[in-house]
């Protein structure tokens, strides 16, 4: 069975950092491409980025590129989000996703973990 | 970026109806558009990839049709558990976008 499991999470002060973590079972992590998507208070779902099977390449939602980093380390099967200098706006339920790959870009979000809440409030 | 305008936001339907859900891109995608359901309990899963390819284990009641701009999914026949929230996403380019969301209600 498939599962990604998010930590990390919480309350957290704008302008702070915090790190995310997804950690993989039941499927070969190092083989998939990783995302992470988010889904802010208002429902609404915003891909952030992905990161290629062996780490050697990420692309980010333009918006985002400057604050966060998507890292992986395959032999822990974990994948990694750093977020820095949070916002109010970051405020959002953050989704691990394993992906399919095609042609060049993310062709589907294949599994999906639970989401951790990233709550940014001072 | 390209924009998915996903209409309606919310649905009332009774059990046993037939819902189309439609989602519009600001420009042409190529058909490279998928479907996500989320449970009230959060748990997201894809329904359909490439406009109208069924993902495995997805239930037959459900389809999807379009082209160009204009997608739609179907789901023939509603079932209890088919009350959810419903997404439609594109990857023709980068970034990938989502539309707004369809709530399924029960009527």
């Amino acid at each position: 069975e498939v599962q990604l499991v998010e930590s990390g999470g919480g309350l957290v002060q704008p302008g702070a950092s915090l790190k995310l973590s997804c950690v993989a079972s039941g499927f070969t992590f190092s083989d998939y491409w990783m995302s992470w998507v988010r889904q802010t208070p208002g429902k609404t779902m915003e891909w952030i980025g992905d990161i290629k099977y062996d780490g050697s390449y990420t692309n980010y939602a333009p918006s985002l590129k400057n604050r966060f980093t998507i890292s992986r380390d395959n032999a822990k099967s974990t994948l990694y989000l750093q977020m820095s200098n949070v916002r109010s706006e970051d405020t959002a339920t953050y989704y691990c996703t394993g992906s399919r790959h095609t042609m060049g870009i993310t062709s589907l979000f294949d599994y999906w973990g639970q989401g951790v809440m990233v709550t940014v409030s001072s | 970026d390209i924009q998915m305008t996903q209409t309606p936001s919310s649905m009332p339907a009774s059990l046993g109806e037939r819902v189309t859900i439609s989602c519009r891109a600001s420009q042409g995608i190529s058909n490279y558009l998928n479907w996500y359901q989320q449970k009230p309990d959060g748990t997201i899963k894809p329904l359909i990839y490439y406009t109208s390819n069924l993902q495995s284990g997805v239930p037959s009641r459900f389809s999807g049709s379009g082209s160009g701009t204009d997608y739609s999914l179907t789901i023939s026949s509603l079932e209890p558990e088919d009350f959810a929230m419903y997404y439609c996403q594109q990857y023709d380019s980068s970034p990938l976008t989502f539309g707004s969301g369809t709530k399924l209600e029960i009527k």
